[in-house]
């Protein structure tokens, strides 16, 4: 069974622009979750989605969104970069989600740096 | 909302030693708490958890205690390995729809 996979591995942008990202959750999960991971901050809480529809919103600006389509895969966009958006950007999957005490499955992440 | 704070935020054991990775939370209606495991360059792998009617539980050589009176709970490594060595994040979550809040991370190392 293939696990969640995200693309791309790593990304060099400059302030001002704006990244897509991509994560495939595993075959069957509906719930897909996006953090963010920077040194000494630990994994911080983005957005969950369930079923095409956002079902929880992290502290982060407006300039951070997502969004999921009916095959269950999930893309984030942040828009007009900022040098502290650089981080390691992860996706988790799970067949329900938030509240349901399930294990989560983490892709690999995607490194963006902004320059 | 819950917050979970966690210590060390680095450990540095010999092999063969034990490692011990402590929690708190805040929310007394918590009731699943898992531990994961982040190796280099890859995202983190659920090694361990524990939900809120059992204080301890078990595996191979990892092991999770929950005190809910004082919220807080802990991870025990035995006979460490350098294999162990990782990032280790402590979550906790209550029963609502609400998501996984991890704490800040302890890096491991094992010293063979």
């Amino acid at each position: 069974k293939a696990g969640v996979t995200q693309t791309p591995r790593y990304l060099i942008k400059t302030r001002g622009q704006q990244v897509t990202l991509s994560c495939s959750p595993i075959s069957g999960h509906r719930s897909v979750s996006w953090y963010q991971q920077t040194p000494g901050q630990g994994l911080q809480f983005l957005f969950e989605y369930f079923s095409e529809t956002q079902r929880n919103k992290g502290n982060f600006p407006g300039r951070f969104s997502g969004r999921q389509f009916s095959n269950s895969r999930s893309e984030m966009n942040v828009s007009t970069l900022e040098l502290g958006d650089s981080a390691l950007y992860l996706c988790a999957s799970s067949r329900t989600g938030s509240g349901a005490n399930e294990k989560l499955f983490f892709g690999s992440g995607t490194q963006l740096s902004v320059l | 909302g819950e917050n979970v704070e966690q210590h060390p935020s680095t450990l540095s054991v010999q092999e063969g030693d034990s490692a011990v990775i402590k929690c708190t939370y805040s929310d007394s209606a918590s009731n699943y708490f898992p531990w994961y495991k982040q190796e280099l360059g890859k995202g983190p792998q659920l090694i361990i958890d524990i939900r809120s009617n059992v204080g301890e539980k078990k595996d191979q050589r990892i092991a999770v205690t929950l005190n809910k009176t004082a919220k807080h709970f802990s991870l025990h490594i035995t006979e460490t390995q350098p294999e162990d060595s990782a990032v280790y994040f402590c979550a906790a979550i209550d029963s609502g729809n609400t998501p996984l809040v991890f704490g800040k991370g302890t890096r491991l190392s094992v010293i063979a």
